[in-house]
């Protein structure tokens, strides 16, 4: 299977909140990363968390991480249409490694 | 304050034509750069990556090359394009945070 894994798709009604999941192997990953990107543009860094934390808020995002199952989660509150976009999980694998394995990533659509 | 630039935004070309992409970073230096592609449907391919001028690692066998002619300047290149070369071509630069993207370049081989 793939090293790190999301589902494709997430629909959900403007105003509620949005939770991607992420699934990844490598129980020596140092660093998790979200990312967004929307159509037909880079991607850009929404936020991170180290390993050794189980969770980390930031304004409408919540990143939470169990490390036990290797699942790590991101929150979006209050959903916006501005907030769809497809969401990319990535890892960072073993300390000093210089490559970031991402997701597929998965499509938010927000409906109004 | 530390840029990436990613050019061109779009490229349109036939198949057996020769290809450049070019991507500079400003506001740092010795920097880590990244070649990925995300393919239509697909997630993000690693291509090539540097940690200095003249060093290359290549992750996937290819029609492509790379080349780090200077310390903020990434090259991504083909003698001859193939139709399967067509997707999303990302460059990116590794911060203590983690990879940061330019707007990427749509390529399109016909």
């Amino acid at each position: 299977g793939e090293d790190v894994e999301q589902s494709l798709f997430l629909s959900v009604r403007e105003g509620d909140s949005s939770v991607i999941n992420c699934t990844y192997t490598d129980s020596s990953s140092t660093y998790l990363y979200w990312y967004k990107q929307e159509p037909g543009a880079g991607l850009q860094l929404l936020t991170y968390i180290f390993s050794n934390m189980d969770m980390k808020q930031d304004q409408r995002l919540t990143v939470l991480l169990n490390k036990k199952d290797k699942h790590l989660s991101l929150r979006i509150a209050d959903t916006q249409t501005g907030d769809s976009a497809i969401y990319f999980c990535a890892e960072i694998r073993g300390a000093g490694s210089y490559q970031l394995t991402f997701g597929k990533g998965t499509k938010l659509s927000v409906i109004p | 304050s530390q840029t990436i630039h990613q050019w061109p935004a779009t490229l349109v070309q036939p198949v057996g034509s020769p290809l450049s992409l070019e991507c500079t970073v400003e506001g740092t230096s010795n920097p880590n750069l990244y070649w990925y592609r995300q393919a239509a449907g697909r997630g993000l391919q690693l291509l090539f990556y540097s940690v200095g001028i003249g060093q290359i690692s290549s992750e996937v066998p290819q029609n492509l090359s790379a080349s780090r002619p200077q310390d903020r300047q990434f090259i991504l290149s083909s003698k001859k394009l193939l139709l399967s070369d067509s997707g999303f071509y990302l460059c990116a630069w590794k911060t203590g945070e983690g990879l940061f993207f330019g707007s990427g370049t749509q390529l399109s081989v016909l």
